[in-house]
Parts: structure tokens; C-alpha cells; sequence
């Protein structure tokens, strides 16, 4: 079965440089969320999307920015980076039923581990 | 706001034994799943179950099964006959009712498996 694709699958930067990150979600899910997780941490939330319009935001620093496009695919972009921006960032991607009462799981990427020198 | 708690930041359990990691929530929603994930050195993230709020049976997958206490805000993971495969970083997940919603993680419980 098909699964959630990122890339690069790592990444290594100076500090001060700009990353993109891409998510490729599951095909027909429309929904894509972004997480970080730091060295030793648990995944935090940064963004997510729906049907390509932000759906909610978390601890995600002004310096990032994502977008969903037409095809669902997801960029996430940081620009001047720092060095505690180092972490593996996830991407995962559902679809919304309309059922009442049954939610999908989130599938996850293999992540992206991003290491800033 | 919702909160996971994971009180137990390392495990350990002898291969075919059976284990249980702890995890408590805090919410004031109706409507809300719970999840556990596993986390191997891949650092994959894999659901191992889930478990909706308004079910008021207890989750099984296999050799995973969940305690759903609604009223303490409790949901604790059982994994019998214990694997060295199972050997992983296990995070208890909350996430509100939706599907878009996010989801929110406990700090994560380390769990080895002794041959």
C-alpha cells in the first residue's frame, strides 16, 4: 500500500541557510499535518492543512511557512536557520470521512532529519 | 487545554512476559480518540492501536491490548508474550474529535525487552 513519502529523507544545512521540506500524503488523503521532533523529545505540532487551506497552528516559528497545493503535496519551508532547528520533522496525512463518528488515524512519514551546522 | 501524561520514562521486560505502560490524559471534550505509537530506532512512527472515547470496550490488536478507564482519564497498553521486536520508544497520543485535528503526545516510555 502506498504511504506517506518525504524527502529529502536527511538534510544538512549552515546556519542562517533556508530548507524546504516535501510530503507527499497517502493519495486521497487530504489532509496533512507537520510535526518536529527534537533530539530526546516527543513530536510537536507545527501546521496542518486541509483540502489545501491551513487548518491549525502550533509552535511553528515565524521563520517557517508551509503550503498544501493542488495535488496535496506539502512544502515546508524554513529560512534562516538556527541550530536548535536540528530535528527529524514528520509529516502525516489523513482524510476527513464526513461520517459521523469515525475518524481516520494519521499516517505518518519516515521523516526528515534536518541537521544544521 | 489537553494534556498526555507518560509517567514512566523507561521500561524494561523479559522476553515473553507481558508489560504495561501507563499513560493519563486531561480533557474537557466528549469526542476524542487515544493512541499508542511505536517509535523503533528507525524512528518510524507506527500506530499500534487506538481507542475511541465513546467505545466503552477496550481495544485489541494481537498481543497489544488498552485499559480505557473514561472517568480517571486513564489508557494504559498491555503487550503480552513480549518480542525483542518490541523493543521502541512507545508515545501515548490524545487527539480531539475530527479528523483534522492534531494530535498531542505523552513524553514517551522507553521500553526494552530482555532475551
Amino acid at each position: 500500500a502506498a504511504g506517506v513519502i518525504q524527502s529529502p529523507r536527511h538534510l544538512i544545512k549552515e546556519k542562517r541557510e533556508t530548507a524546504t521540506l516535501k510530503c507527499y500524503p497517502i493519495p486521497r488523503h487530504d489532509t496533512v499535518y507537520w510535526y518536529q521532533q527534537g533530539p530526546g523529545q516527543d513530536p510537536q505540532f507545527l501546521i496542518s492543512f486541509y483540502e489545501k487551506m491551513q487548518s491549525d497552528k502550533g509552535s511553528i516559528p515565524d521563520r517557517f511557512s508551509a503550503q498544501q497545493f493542488s495535488d496535496y503535496h506539502s512544502e515546508l519551508n524554513m529560512s534562516s536557520l538556527e541550530l536548535g532547528d536540528s530535528a527529524l520533522y514528520f509529516c502525516a496525512s489523513s482524510y476527513l470521512t464526513h461520517i459521523q463518528g469515525w475518524d481516520t488515524e494519521a499516517f505518518f512519514g519516515q521523516g526528515t532529519r534536518l541537521t544544521v551546522v | 487545554a489537553q494534556t498526555v501524561t507518560q509517567s514512566q520514562p523507561e521500561m524494561s521486560v523479559q522476553e515473553a512476559e507481558t508489560v504495561t505502560l501507563s499513560c493519563t490524559y486531561d480533557t474537557s471534550e466528549s469526542d476524542y480518540y487515544l493512541f499508542w505509537y511505536k517509535q523503533p530506532p528507525s524512528r518510524q512512527m507506527i500506530l499500534v492501536i487506538r481507542q475511541e472515547a465513546y467505545k466503552q470496550q477496550n481495544a485489541t490488536e494481537n498481543r497489544f491490548s488498552v485499559n480505557f478507564q473514561k472517568a480517571a482519564k486513564s489508557f494504559s497498553l498491555k503487550i503480552s508474550d513480549s518480542q525483542l521486536g518490541d523493543a521502541a520508544m512507545y508515545f501515548c497520543a490524545y487527539r480531539r474529535g475530527g479528523a483534522t485535528n492534531k494530535l498531542i503526545f505523552g513524553t514517551g516510555t522507553l521500553l526494552a525487552v530482555q532475551p
